[in-house]
């Protein structure tokens, strides 16, 4: 089955600083997420992005599907922002997601 | 955007007990899904649902049991809980409705201890 890869696994900001999180993987895809998970445990929706660019305020996300990856951008961050940054795609079609491993984001005051 | 509830929230179960956690979503999609998360992990899909009627099993083995009688419930049953099942259960729905595809639309979750 298809392998998803996320990068950094953690990472650590000031507040006010910018971020890119890369999720890789391994086929092609039909459907691709992005989520933030926050400290209660809720995964709200971000961006669905199986191609092109997306903006969202302060996030933007970028998916090239050709070259199999997909990028979160997330600008002047605020501790808000914390959290798990989790990518999740479907490759075959069935609608069935698998995730990736996450990435671990603490931003400081 | 779409509304799915979970209860209980928070789940403390002694062993061997029938637990039964609920999932209903109010946006008449048609396919539903149940995730098992440990603290900071990914998520497994344990079971999902194309429709009433349908049930699936999903990547990750699970000793649990899911029906689908009603297009907005999806309720997931473990006959005798063990200690090795305390971890947290996430369901999600998507559907014809939810532009432009498949995006999922996540619950708030069930926190579940088995002691």
């Amino acid at each position: 089955g298809i392998q998803v890869e996320q990068s950094p696994p953690d990472l650590i900001l000031q507040e006010g600083a910018n971020s890119t999180l890369r999720c890789n993987f391994s086929d092609s895809v039909n459907n691709l997420q992005w989520f933030h998970q926050n400290p209660w445990g809720q995964l709200i929706n971000l961006f669905y992005i199986p191609s092109g660019t997306k903006q969202n305020g302060r996030l933007s996300a970028t998916t090239v599907a050709t070259e199999r990856y997909s990028l979160l951008y997330i600008s002047s961050s605020q501790t808000t922002d914390s959290g798990v940054y989790f990518c999740a795609v479907d490759g075959s079609g069935t609608y069935k997601y698998i995730f990736g491993t996450g990435t671990r984001l603490k931003v400081l005051a | 955007e779409a509304d799915i509830y979970q209860t209980p929230r928070y789940l403390v179960i002694g062993t061997g007990k029938k637990i039964t956690l609920e999932c209903s979503q109010t946006m008449g999609h048609d396919k539903m899904y149940w995730y098992q998360q440990d603290p900071g992990m990914e998520l497994h899909l344990i079971h999902y649902s194309y429709g009433v009627n349908s049930t699936e099993k999903g990547d990750l083995s699970s000793e649990s049991t899911v029906s689908r009688i009603r297009t907005e419930h999806f309720p997931l049953t473990l006959e005798s809980a063990r200690p090795s099942h305390t971890s947290q259960y996430l369901c999600a729905s998507s559907g014809p409705w939810t532009p432009p595809g498949n995006e999922q639309f996540f619950g708030p979750g069930t926190r579940l201890t088995v002691l």
